[in-house]
């Protein structure tokens, strides 16, 4: 079936630094993939997507580029900061139809220390 | 933009009585909604799908008879946790995703504790 696999937290960073969290998945076909975020005490918020190979998604400041080739769909910010510390869920739909629910995986925490 | 709205944001119940839980979608007609569960520090758990008009689709594990799903009208599913018990207590997510949208769309959670 399909899964989302994500790298262990926690993640533990000074402020300015560099951010990468690894997530590689396992799908039938060619899902859209997405970057969730939760910040503590509230619900998920649509952090970026993309729907197809090669595309990038991006916002605030964050980046990640959907790679069939390795399956993966790694999250990057080239420098964060203490109000980006949240936990982040990389999540597969397979279909773009709307009865399709999301998979999840296990969520990365991230701390930024100023 | 699409938005759901889901209520309460908290409550506490005594052990054997149940629970009402209800997301709404503001602006938009969802003919389907999925509810989830997220234990403390893991991951979401999709729950089940549920379906305008027609029964839920529950996931392996999940005891439909425990978590009563209600999906009546276009823009509102409720989730009942009946006879509730300690372990029943987690945060619960319903979401969305509007046709022709950006993506799923999610409620602000319940946080349920069951004494």
């Amino acid at each position: 079936g399909n899964s989302v696999t994500q790298m262990e937290g926690p993640v533990t960073l000074s402020e300015e630094a560099f951010l990468t969290i690894n997530c590689t998945y396992t799908a039938t076909g060619y899902p859209s993939l997405f970057w969730y975020v939760q910040y503590p005490g509230e619900g998920l918020q649509l952090l970026l997507k993309a729907t197809k190979a090669d595309d990038k998604g991006s916002n605030k400041g964050f980046e990640a580029t959907y790679r069939k080739e390795t399956t993966s769909f790694h999250l990057e910010k080239g420098s964060v900061q203490v109000s980006d510390s949240a936990v982040y869920f990389c999540a597969l739909s397979e279909t773009n139809q709307a009865g399709t629910a999301l998979i999840f995986g296990k969520g990365t925490t991230l701390s930024v220390s100023s | 933009g699409a938005v759901v709205s889901q209520h309460p944001s908290r409550v506490i119940c005594k052990s054997g009585t149940s629970v009402k839980i209800e997301c709404r979608s503001l602006d938009f007609q969802a003919t389907t909604m999925f509810w989830y569960r997220q234990f403390p520090k893991q991951s979401l758990m999709l729950m089940a799908t549920s379906n305008e008009g027609s029964k839920a689709t529950y996931e392996q594990g999940v005891e439909k008879d425990k978590f009563l799903i209600n999906h009546a009208s276009l823009t509102l599913s409720t989730l009942t946790v009946t006879s509730a018990h300690p372990e029943d207590s987690s945060f619960y997510i319903c979401s969305a995703r509007p046709t022709g949208g950006p993506g799923y769309t999610f409620g602000s959670g319940t946080r349920l504790t069951v004494v």
